[in-house]
Parts: structure tokens; sequence; C-alpha cells
């Protein structure tokens, strides 16, 4: 059966340090990846997705990257943080079943920049 | 308008009643729908998805779906306290199944 792994469940960073969250799926080939992040009380906002090693597509502008160097792991990261990137961050996988996206996530990571 | 919109609540039912949640989207090219459970401080969970216009039954739980109304809603039959949760509508949006827009989500309570 596929896993998610998402670490770590929790952080605490300084603004203008940086990130690094990581995220790796079992079970399954050439999954596409993503990174949602939902702020308190909010909906999910889709970050980036990846159809493929090296292929990473950003839905907004902002001072997070994402990088996916390996079939089943996918990386966000960040330079400098700033304290509007607070929040829950949740990796995802589906393989696509030609009827639409079933996502499966991760634990998530709470992140707190302060 | 929202892409996916959805009452925040909170929704509050007693135990053993219907509780129905309710969902509008905004993309007419949309052909999957979902809905996810999500517990405080948890990851979503997905519960059910719906692609046909009509019912669909699993267990406790029906997701409808009006396409023209761009309308998707889910029942929980006899719920339960453990059904309190927040629970979130999915879109794929209609130019790419690739990506699901999430609703804001409504906060369901189930009073013992």
């Amino acid at each position: 059966s596929q896993t998610i792994h998402q670490w770590p469940a929790t952080l605490v960073q300084p603004v203008g340090s940086p990130l690094s969250l990581e995220c790796t799926v079992e079970g399954t080939s050439n999954p596409n990846l993503y990174w949602y992040r939902q702020a308190a009380g909010r909906g999910l906002q889709l970050l980036f997705y990846s159809v493929g090693i090296g292929q990473i597509s950003s839905e907004v502008p902002q001072n997070l990257s994402a990088s996916r160097p390996q079939d089943r792991q996918f990386i966000l990261s960040s330079k400098k943080l700033l304290l509007s990137d607070s929040g829950f961050y949740l990796c995802a996988w589906s393989v696509l079943g030609g009827r639409g996206e079933k996502l499966f996530f991760g634990s998530g990571t709470q992140l707190s920049v302060l | 308008q929202k892409e996916v919109e959805q009452n925040s609540g909170p929704l509050s039912v007693p135990e053993g009643a219907i509780a129905s949640l309710n969902c509008t989207y905004s993309d007419r090219g949309s052909q999957s729908f979902f809905w996810y459970r999500q517990y405080s401080g948890k990851s979503p969970e997905l519960i059910m998805s719906i692609y046909s216009n009509g019912d669909k039954e699993d267990g406790r739980f029906t997701a409808q779906l009006n396409k023209a109304s761009q309308y998707v809603s889910l029942l929980i039959r006899d719920s339960q306290p453990s059904d309190s949760a927040t629970y979130l509508c999915a879109v794929n949006r209609g130019d790419s199944s690739y990506k699901l827009i999430f609703g804001s989500g409504t906060r369901l309570l189930v009073r013992p």
C-alpha cells in the first residue's frame, strides 16, 4: 500500500531563517506531488505541484520554492522566512486516474515563524 | 466570487440526525468532486468522490452532485460525535485534472 511521509511535524523558525520541508512517498511510482498551505481557519491553498522529476509548477508568487530531486521525493524550501509564511503545510500525492485527482495527504507540518 | 464556496458553520446537529453540508463551485468545466474530512490539527482525509450527476452512497455518507446548478453536497446519516470535524469540498479545475481547488470548509459539531 502507498504511504506518504512528511517531516517535521512542528517547526518554529525565526524570521529570515531558511526552511526545508521534506516529503517522500512509498509504494507507488511516478506520483503527482503537491504542496499545499493552510492558514489558520482557512482552506487549502495549492503552492506547487510536480508531475515528474525536475518538473515544478508554481501556483502563486511567493517566498517559497519547491524541488523534486527524485521520483518520490518533494522538498519545499525558503531562503528567508517571513511572518506570513506561518501555516500548516501539507504534502500530497496522487495518481492520475482518468477522472480527476484523488489526493492523499501527509500528516502535515505546523510552521510558526516568529 | 470564490472558486469553491462553503458555509463556514459551525453546523450543529444532535447525535443520530442527518447532517447536510453544501458546496458551490464556479468552474462549469469541473468534472471531479471530492469531500475531505479534517480533524483539528490533522491532515485532510478523503471520504467521498463523485463524478456524475445524482447521488453516490457509501455507508452513512451520501454525496450529491448537480452540475447544472454547480452544486455538490454531503449528507451524513446517523451522525455521531466522532463525525465532528471540518469538511472540505474540493473540485478539480476544468482546464486541468492535476489541480484540486478547496473550499474553506464547514465545521460540523455533533452534540451527544
